[in-house]
């Protein structure tokens, strides 16, 4: 089972920021937060990931909170082309590099 | 760089018949992974590889699917006989190895199974 609480649904419009939250409450010390996107008809494609300390690269930022129980990532000026599933997923440094995917949250950019 | 490559991208089959999907990972990878994503719901994974040996098929229906690759780069994955509930996209990733967890996806295959 996912060990991430999502929510299913997000609007955001076109050159503002987008928000994502991640609830990950029974993270342990050694699992990392890792965000991946799906666009419609196309696979998952690698966002960004964190231990504790923020992160930002050319796609997004990602903010771990310092209990590391939950995490926000950041579109900073969202388009069109960023409408799509937006998965976060924790992962340990003993995994296998198995993924376990939820449902993710759908985010929906409008003009 | 190439991407991970995957034909067909679309097979419609009838029940009880058979299927087999390909996948080409990047270039120096040495992990390869299957997941099945059913509409509506996130990828799960089937299979994964590390070169050409098979590190979890735990979630891998094994009376009826079945996975290689050969040489540890290239993959199949095969379904025989196929059921409506394998109606689904399957997706393949490659990763550097399997503690290098950015996995790159291919287009994926769609499967319809009527």
């Amino acid at each position: 089972d996912a060990k991430t609480t999502q929510p299913t649904s997000m609007d955001c419009a076109e050159g503002r920021a987008a928000n994502l939250p991640c609830n990950h409450s029974t993270i342990s010390g050694n699992e990392y937060v890792y965000w991946y996107r799906q666009i419609h008809s196309q696979g998952p494609q690698y966002i960004i990931h964190g231990l504790k300390n923020n992160e930002t690269n050319e796609m997004a930022s990602l903010i771990i909170t310092e209990d590391r129980k939950s995490s926000t990532l950041i579109l900073p000026h969202a388009t069109l082309r960023d409408t799509a599933v937006y998965y976060c997923i924790v992962f340990g440094s003993g995994n296998t590099g198995k993924l376990i995917f939820g449902q993710g949250t759908t985010l929906q950019v409008k003009p | 760089e190439a991407g991970v490559a995957q034909s067909p991208r679309y097979k419609i089959i009838e029940k009880r018949q058979s299927v087999a999907f390909w996948c080409n990972p990047i270039s120096g990878h040495a992990t390869l992974y299957w997941y099945q994503q059913i509409l509506g719901q996130g990828p799960k994974l089937l299979i994964q590889f590390q070169n050409n040996g098979v590190v979890d098929d735990s979630q891998l229906p094994k009376d009826r699917f079945s996975a290689e690759r050969l040489k540890g780069v290239d993959s199949t994955l095969k379904i025989q006989p196929a059921k409506l509930e394998d109606s689904a996209v399957y997706l393949c990733a490659s990763s550097v190895s399997f503690d290098r967890y950015e996995q790159f996806f291919g287009p994926g295959t769609r499967l319809t199974v009527l």
